[in-house]
């Protein structure tokens, strides 16, 4: 199977701030690395397809890029309601892994 | 309105067995694929098995092989998901997902259930 690891496990930040989260995969994946938002008690959100691409509906704030096996997930300018886990996902092999999440928290 | 809704859950004893179901709607069901994901209680996400439109490609978690069996019954637009030989380490809340991934090759998991508890307990 393909890792995804997922730097840092958590991070606190200010709403405003610019937050970068990072994931590598074990081997090559292209560009078919995937971004997820989960909130407590609640199931996961698209919000980042084919590395860069965003899901219809998610705030321009969000941005992703990378290629090959490093990507970045970046958040321009934090708002209250981003406080969450994030979780990258590869979807080049038929065995979509996770990497282990990101909690971003209020500082 | 896509919808995906988990039933089956509940507590079970190590070594028992159950049957997850997943119902869609909204959305032209023959034509995606699903797949079934778990989080463990304070966990992260784990894949567990998807099933292709026509149930011709199946895969597992290496953690599920032989164990557990997804299959699809497209004339009720529903996912199964039979767990058997349950382990303590299975509990976790189980969410289904569609997949676009025959109409767009490597696709995310666009659309989520709210997840259904498994808990397996003596």
């Amino acid at each position: 199977d393909i890792q995804m690891t997922q730097s840092p496990s958590s991070l606190s930040a200010s709403v405003g701030d610019r937050v970068t989260i990072t994931c590598r995969a074990s081997r090559s994946i292209t560009s078919y690395l995937n971004w997820y938002q989960q909130k407590p008690g609640k199931a996961p959100k698209l919000l980042i397809y084919s590395a860069s691409s965003l899901q219809s509906g998610v705030p321009s704030r969000f941005s992703g890029s990378g290629s090959g096996t490093d990507f970045t997930l970046t958040i321009s300018s934090l708002q209250p309601e981003d406080f969450a886990t994030y979780y990258c996902q590869q979807s080049y092999s038929t065995r979509k892994t996770f990497g282990q999440g990101t909690k971003v928290e209020m500082k | 309105e896509v919808q995906l809704v988990e039933s089956g859950g509940g507590l079970v004893k190590p070594g028992g067995s159950l049957r997850l179901s997943c119902a869609a709607s909204g959305f032209t069901f023959s034509s995606y694929s699903i797949n079934w994901v778990r989080q463990a209680p304070g966990k992260g996400l784990e894949w567990v098995s998807s099933i292709s439109s026509s149930s011709t490609y199946i895969y597992y978690a290496d953690s599920v092989k032989g164990r557990f069996t997804v299959s699809r019954d497209n004339a009720k637009n529903s996912v199964f998901l039979l767990m058997n030989t349950l382990r303590a380490e299975d509990t976790a809340l189980y969410y289904c997902a569609r997949d676009p991934s025959t109409v767009l090759p490597a696709a995310p998991l666009d659309y989520w259930g709210q997840g259904t508890l498994v808990t397996v307990s003596s």
